[in-house]
């Protein structure tokens, strides 16, 4: 596809469940970024790959998130023992380099139960 | 700290209105800023921003950087039920550090648009 993809769109996940979730860059892009939205509020950054080196993960907000980009291609953020205040839109973006623009893919909306 | 804010928080006005909306920002290494509409899913890019005084235009849409005053504006005339959306704006930083590009957002402008 054209675009950046991300999946499931939508998960429901049981508070101390673990969860994986899943962003397809557009080919060719060496950079992708992670973000959370909550409700109501702008993305906050959550990590950085470029290729398949994760140079920033300055933003996760515990160490029960974790992300990997194996191949520099599709990228996982999972994360462990979910708990309630985990709850938002995970963001997906790619980019060519620093001088260009994101693109976002559509999000994971997860809710913790 | 970095930081964007975006106002109004929200704003109501029917189709054929013009409307202005505004984004400040204090940030280390500006390097640009970015526009991005937000309906039910991704963001889609609008505009990026790098120098002051230079408007960008997309039909309705323009967009115009003060490096001065560290603010941007977005307006849109002549609006149509289809703008209203979470516009948002963010500022991109300069490599080096741990920036690497990434983007600090505004909470967003709700912009909502009636018949």
């Amino acid at each position: 596809g054209a675009g950046v993809s991300q999946s499931p769109r939508y998960k429901v996940a049981k508070r101390g469940q673990d969860v994986a979730l899943r962003c397809d860059p557009i080919s060719g892009h060496v950079s992708l970024f992670w973000y959370q939205q909550a409700l109501g509020q702008g993305p906050e950054f959550l990590t950085y790959f470029q290729n398949e080196a994760q140079l920033d993960k300055s933003g996760l907000p515990s160490d029960r998130f974790f992300a990997e980009r194996p191949e520099g291609s599709v990228s996982t953020l999972k994360i462990q023992r979910t708990q309630q205040e985990d709850s938002a839109v995970y963001l997906c973006a790619s980019s060519q380099g620093i001088s260009y623009e994101q693109y976002f893919g559509p999000g994971t909306r997860l809710t913790v139960t | 700290e970095d930081k964007v804010v975006q106002s109004p928080l929200s704003l109501v006005v029917h189709e054929g209105d013009t409307v202005t909306l505004n984004c400040s920002y204090e940030v280390t290494n500006f390097r640009s800023l970015l526009w991005y509409k937000q309906e039910k899913k991704a963001p889609t890019f609008l505009f990026m921003l790098t120098s002051s005084g230079i408007e960008k235009k997309s039909g309705r849409l323009s967009s115009i950087l003060d490096k001065k005053e560290l603010s941007s504006i977005l307006n849109i005339t002549a609006t149509q039920t289809g703008d209203s959306a979470i516009y948002l704006c963010a500022v991109k930083q300069n490599a080096g550090g741990t920036s690497y590009g990434k983007l600090t957002f505004g909470q967003g402008t709700i912009l909502t648009v009636h018949p």
